[in-house]
């Protein structure tokens, strides 16, 4: 499979635990995106890189998140002392390039309890 | 806020065509729209893009109008497994994704 690969697929929490998210884009693609989706909305932009690159992050993502793509390939998403608020999916894109069509991975949802 | 605008919900009798239809009157001359769709918890799904021209693809096609203020999807013979949720987007420079709310198309035996 050369798609988008995310895991876990599904997190299960506890209010203030840290959970960690892996992202393994397709091979080559520079541009990295993660996005977060509640329940009923479509898909909010949180950050992405190129290669290694933070280029940009949203207002969305709080200072207990935390992205990093150490050396250009797979991406994580942590974030610290969860809050029932954090409950979503978090999806993971990639690109080529900045022109390029994003293909998304199956996501992981996420569920603070 | 996403810059497009498009109906809540349509229905669509299987074997038939679906047009979804998207406004984005404020559109750019350099920005494309896009199109995605999300079948109930999975990850949005690529379907087809375009700028100016009229588009085709496996999945389905795109019809731009001319002064690019609107455009719509068709899906030429839409099956039961067409039922998602399809998202009109228009795309920044930076590459980012806005979504909306899109459209919940469902197709009906």
């Amino acid at each position: 499979d050369t798609g988008v690969s995310q895991n876990p697929r599904h997190k299960i929490t506890k209010r203030g635990q840290n959970v960690t998210f892996r992202c393994d884009p397709i091979s080559e693609h520079n541009r990295l995106y993660w996005y977060r989706q509640t329940l009923g909305q479509g898909p909010e932009f949180l950050t992405y890189f190129q290669n290694e690159a933070q280029l940009e992050k949203s207002r969305l993502l709080s200072d207990r998140f935390s992205a990093e793509r150490p050396k250009g390939s797979f991406s994580t998403l942590e974030i610290q002392r969860t809050e029932q608020g954090d409950s979503a999916m978090y999806l993971c894109a990639s690109s080529w390039g900045q022109a390029d069509t994003q293909y998304f991975g199956p996501g992981t949802r996420l569920t603070v309890l | 806020d996403a810059k497009t605008t498009q109906p809540p919900s349509m229905d669509c009798a299987e074997g038939r065509a679906a047009n979804l239809p998207c406004n984005h009157s404020t559109i750019s001359g350099n920005e494309y729209v896009y199109w995605y769709r999300q079948i109930h918890s999975q990850g949005p799904q690529y379907i087809i893009h375009g700028l100016k021209n009229n588009e085709t693809n496996e999945m389905a096609s795109l019809i731009i109008t001319e002064d690019r203020k609107s455009s719509t999807l068709i899906l030429p013979h839409a099956t039961l497994r067409d039922t998602a949720v399809y998202y009109c987007i228009v795309r920044f420079n930076t590459g980012k994704l806005i979504f909306g709310q899109g459209t919940t198309l469902q197709v009906k035996p």
